[in-house]
């Protein structure tokens, strides 16, 4: 099962918004309503931030929001703080293996 | 509050074994798989294998499938990653985490960072 596809790097300004993709296949993100993002601080454990496509787990600021057209999941970022800054990682649930997969990750710059 | 708690970093030579664990709390450790999870260094998140400590049933993603053993002990809410040979292409971040349905991952451990060097 090959990795989801992250662009490697992302930047916006305070207060501006970001917009992660995330490429998959039929196989994984288009055909799963199991699509998770995660952010990781340097040298800290991943935080789950968005899962089933759009849900936030309590204490995640709205200002986190995902989405999902066809095999692409995207998470967006509005209101951009200086906290944000970080990589963030996508993963989606595989039906057909019945495994998860993560995708390549996208490190946050916030100018 | 739900924990996860893993053991501490470890240096090793190659060739010896490892395992580290990780014990959960806050929550009934039974009703939930435990995934793990690799960082290499300067690396992207890659998923080893989970088990369900209700009954220690295990899989493996095919990439660590023969390389590492999960194991675990409902007794005292532990999960544990074993090697029996390590090699320097161990070396790497490892974290346990909770799972919830369709493979989401709710929960994270704080990392052990395992280094293997001659």
């Amino acid at each position: 099962q090959s990795a989801l596809t992250q662009p490697p790097s992302a930047s916006g300004s305070p207060g501006q918004s970001v917009t992660i993709s995330c490429a998959g296949t039929s196989n994984d993100i288009g055909g799963s309503k199991y699509v998770s993002w995660y952010q990781q601080h340097p040298g800290k454990a991943p935080k789950l931030m968005i899962y089933e496509v759009t849900k936030r787990p309590s204490g995640v600021p709205d200002r986190f929001s995902g989405s999902k057209s066809g095999n692409t999941a995207s998470l967006t970022v509005s209101g951009l703080q200086a906290e944000d800054e970080a990589d963030y990682y996508c993963s989606s649930y595989t039906g057909s293996n019945n495994w998860g997969v993560f995708g390549t990750g996208t490190k946050v710059t916030v100018l | 509050e739900v924990q996860l708690v893993q053991s501490r970093a470890e240096v090793k030579k190659p060739g010896e074994s490892l395992e580290i664990s990780c014990k959960g709390s806050g929550y009934r450790f039974t009703s939930n798989w435990i995934s793990w999870v690799r960082q290499m260094p300067g690396k992207g998140l890659e998923w080893m294998g989970r088990i369900d400590p209700s009954d220690s049933h295990s899989n493996y993603s095919p990439s660590f499938q023969g390389h590492v053993t999960i194991s675990s002990d409902k007794s005292t809410n532990t999960a544990y990653l074993q090697w029996s040979s390590l090699k320097p292409s161990d070396t790497a971040m490892y974290y346990c985490a909770r799972q919830m349905f369709g493979e989401t991952l709710d929960y994270w451990g704080q990392g052990t960072l395992v280094t293997v060097s001659s």
